[in-house]
């Protein structure tokens, strides 16, 4: 069955805690994403990899960090330097056709802080 | 990316037909059109995307106007399944990276 798993579904963080999620797909995608959507709010981008040992800012990577070790997984961790970490945590891969990039979305993380 | 504006919101009958519109006045000539639906709390599903030619798959039908100045998304027989927000985005032949969604389309099906 191929897709993009994020684990876990819920997630709760105590103050001063650094917590992991989970992103893995077995779609061979090279490029991998993450987002984080606020209630009511658009998705904003955190960061992105285009290829295994390589990443990138997004517009709200502060407090966050990654990895990409291999190219099946993209784990995310929310630091304590996050103030407002309480948000919906979206993984996407991606692949190419005809030029064109379209994005693929896991089910989501939710994480709420304690 | 060129602006879109879609309605804020749209009921449907179980059954019927569901055609939810998208302005893209400002499209150029390279910009492709893409839909992607958010069924409450779970990630955003890609539905499907066309640059001028009508298009359709297993899941809907996206017919896009001669000018490429709107467009709009069929979902042929909707179900209670297809409650959800759908969002039309315009993007760049080739770009790659951070996928703008707006506020969408909250399509309620109802029985």
């Amino acid at each position: 069955d191929g897709g993009i798993t994020q684990s876990p579904k819920y997630l709760f963080r105590k103050e001063g805690q650094n917590v992991t999620l989970s992103c893995e797909q077995n779609l061979n995608h090279d490029a991998m994403y993450w987002y984080r959507q606020d209630p009511g709010q658009g998705l904003r981008l955190i960061y992105y990899s285009q290829i295994v040992n390589d990443f990138q800012k997004g517009d709200i990577a502060e407090g966050y960090s990654v990895s990409r070790e291999k190219k099946e997984s993209f784990p995310l961790t929310v630091t304590s330097a996050q103030k407002n970490p309480t948000a919906f945590y979206l993984c996407a891969s991606s692949i190419w056709s005809g030029g064109q990039e379209t994005q693929y979305f896991g089910p989501g993380t939710r994480l709420l802080v304690l | 990316d060129a602006k879109t504006t879609q309605p804020p919101s749209m009921d449907c009958a179980e059954g019927r037909a569901a055609n939810l519109p998208c302005n893209h006045s400002t499209i150029s000539g390279n910009e492709y059109v893409y839909w992607y639906r958010q069924i409450h709390s779970q990630g955003p599903q890609y539905i499907i995307h066309g640059l001028k030619n009508n298009e359709t798959n297993e899941m809907a039908s996206l017919i896009i106007t001669e000018d490429r100045k709107s467009s709009t998304l069929i979902l042929p027989h909707a179900t209670l399944r297809d409650t959800a927000v759908y969002y039309c985005i315009v993007r760049v032949w080739g770009s790659q990276g951070n996928l703008i969604f707006g506020k969408g389309t909250k399509l309620s099906v109802k029985p």
